[in-house]
């Protein structure tokens, strides 16, 4: 069974623009799950997609968000970048919203602002 | 909020050493408690966990033991291994709204020399 995928692995971009991160979940699971990695803040929740619906919300800026497609794909936008998002992004999916569902984490996307 | 505290790393050790990473949490009501490890390069992978207290986890040779009146959920391995340097994390669920998203704590690197 492939794992989750995330593309793409690494990323540069420049203060003001704007990125798509894309997160491929396991077959068969519905629920998508981002989080962000930070030396700083350390690892904090983004946001929680189950059947295209938003579930959860972290304590992020309206910059950040997210969509879900109907195959249980699942995309993240950061609009106007700040160098303060320079991350690594971490997306995990499970087959159901609670914790007693494993969650199952891809590699991550590095995100570097400039 | 809930939150998670973990020891301040790194953690250095020579190989067949005994581990204790220590994890304390603050929680309103009765969270469930996870270790995970994020080998370098690569996404969070589930350690372990324990959903009630008293409740043992183990894996790969690591417990921990769910401690209500100590509000603490320390992971031990009686000797560690080189494969075993990695980056612990110390996770407890957060009940919200029907949803359960993960808190974890900052991250203990740990070094295994042979």
């Amino acid at each position: 069974k492939a794992g989750v995928t995330q593309t793409p692995r690494y990323l540069i971009k420049t203060r003001g623009q704007q990125v798509t991160l894309s997160c491929s979940p396991i077959s068969g699971h519905r629920s998508v799950s981002w989080y962000q990695q930070t030396p700083g803040q350390g690892l904090q929740f983004l946001f929680e997609y189950f059947s295209e619906t938003q579930r959860n919300k972290g304590n992020f800026p309206g910059r950040f968000s997210g969509r879900q497609f109907s195959n249980s794909r699942s995309e993240m936008n950061v609009s106007t970048l700040e160098l303060g998002d320079s991350a690594l992004y971490l997306c995990a999916s499970s087959s159901g919203l609670s914790p007693s569902y494993e969650q199952y984490f891809g590699p991550g996307t590095r995100l570097t602002v400039t | 909020g809930n939150s998670v505290t973990q020891m301040e790393g790194p953690v250095t050790l020579s190989e067949e050493a005994f581990l204790t990473i220590n994890c304390t949490y603050t929680a309103t009501g009765y969270p469930s408690l996870f270790w995970y490890v994020q080998y370098p390069g690569e996404g969070l992978q589930l350690l372990l966990k324990a959903t009630k207290a008293d409740d043992k986890g183990s894996n790969k040779g690591f417990e921990a033991t769910y401690r209500k009146e100590t509000t603490s959920f320390h992971l031990e391995k009686g000797s560690v291994q080189v494969s075993d340097s990695a980056v612990y994390f110390c996770a407890l669920s957060d009940p919200q709204g029907g949803s359960e998203k993960l808190v974890f704590g900052k991250g203990t690197k740990l070094t295994v020399n042979p």
